[in-house]
């Protein structure tokens, strides 16, 4: 069955810092993973996918993700935070590439930026 | 930009009672989804929808919810009888058919509360 692991509950930063939020999958396929940020009351919003190619996947807002086979994992990063990046973080995975399947998310990360 | 709208943001209800969570997704997609985020839980996929069928359900999608695209806009989710448990937050996404720009995109959700 796939799943997504994100370990931490919370991710604290000063703003300036470089900032990572992990995520790892299970998956019996490819894997296709997606990050999506949600800010409070908000809905959700795309980040970035990984489908296949280049592992360092550049998406929205200055963040990034590298996908790594060998380690299952689709880390979230951004070089220099900002305190309006603080929000709640998901990861999510589908298998294969049929756009009707489900989206299988992570149970999410929330960071926090200070200044 | 395109987005997803859903409507009402917040709706209560009595249990019991029958309620009718409505979605507009991006005109040109085909896939549309329902997921929902019970209160501090992951967000869970509920089903998704092709073709005017159901194209997957997950366990939670029982005989008490039922989608339908009534016209060539809307795309709605019904929960028949609705009970405590199904108070959370309620998306719709949508997606294209299956290309390297496909994601799902999610609306800002509507918050179900059933007393």
């Amino acid at each position: 069955a796939q799943s997504v692991a994100q370990p931490e509950d919370q991710v604290n930063v000063a703003e300036g810092n470089p900032l990572t939020v992990k995520c790892t999958y299970s998956v019996s396929g490819n894997p296709y993973l997606f990050w999506y940020v949600q800010y409070p009351n908000r809905g959700l919003q795309f980040l970035l996918k990984y489908i296949t190619g280049d592992n360092l996947v550049k998406g929205s807002y200055g963040f990034e993700a590298e996908f790594n086979k060998s380690q299952t994992s689709f880390h979230l990063k951004k070089p220099s935070a900002l305190v309006s990046d603080s929000a709640l973080y998901f990861c999510a995975v589908r298998e294969g590439g049929q756009a009707g399947t489900a989206l299988i998310f992570g149970k999410g990360t929330t960071l926090s930026v200070s200044s | 930009e395109p987005e997803v709208t859903q409507t009402p943001s917040h709706q209560v209800t009595q249990m019991g009672q029958e309620v009718i969570l409505r979605c507009v997704p991006i005109s040109n997609h085909l896939y549309f989804y329902w997921y929902r985020q019970i209160l501090g839980q992951k967000v869970e996929f509920l089903v998704s929808f092709y073709n005017n069928e159901i194209s997957e359900k997950s366990e939670i999608f029982d005989d008490q919810f039922s989608v339908e695209r009534p016209d060539g806009s809307n795309f709605t989710l019904k929960i028949r009888s609705t009970k405590l448990e199904d108070s959370a937050m309620y998306f719709c996404a949508s997606s294209e058919l299956e290309g390297p720009s496909v994601g799902q995109f999610f609306g800002p959700g509507t918050r179900l509360t059933v007393l």
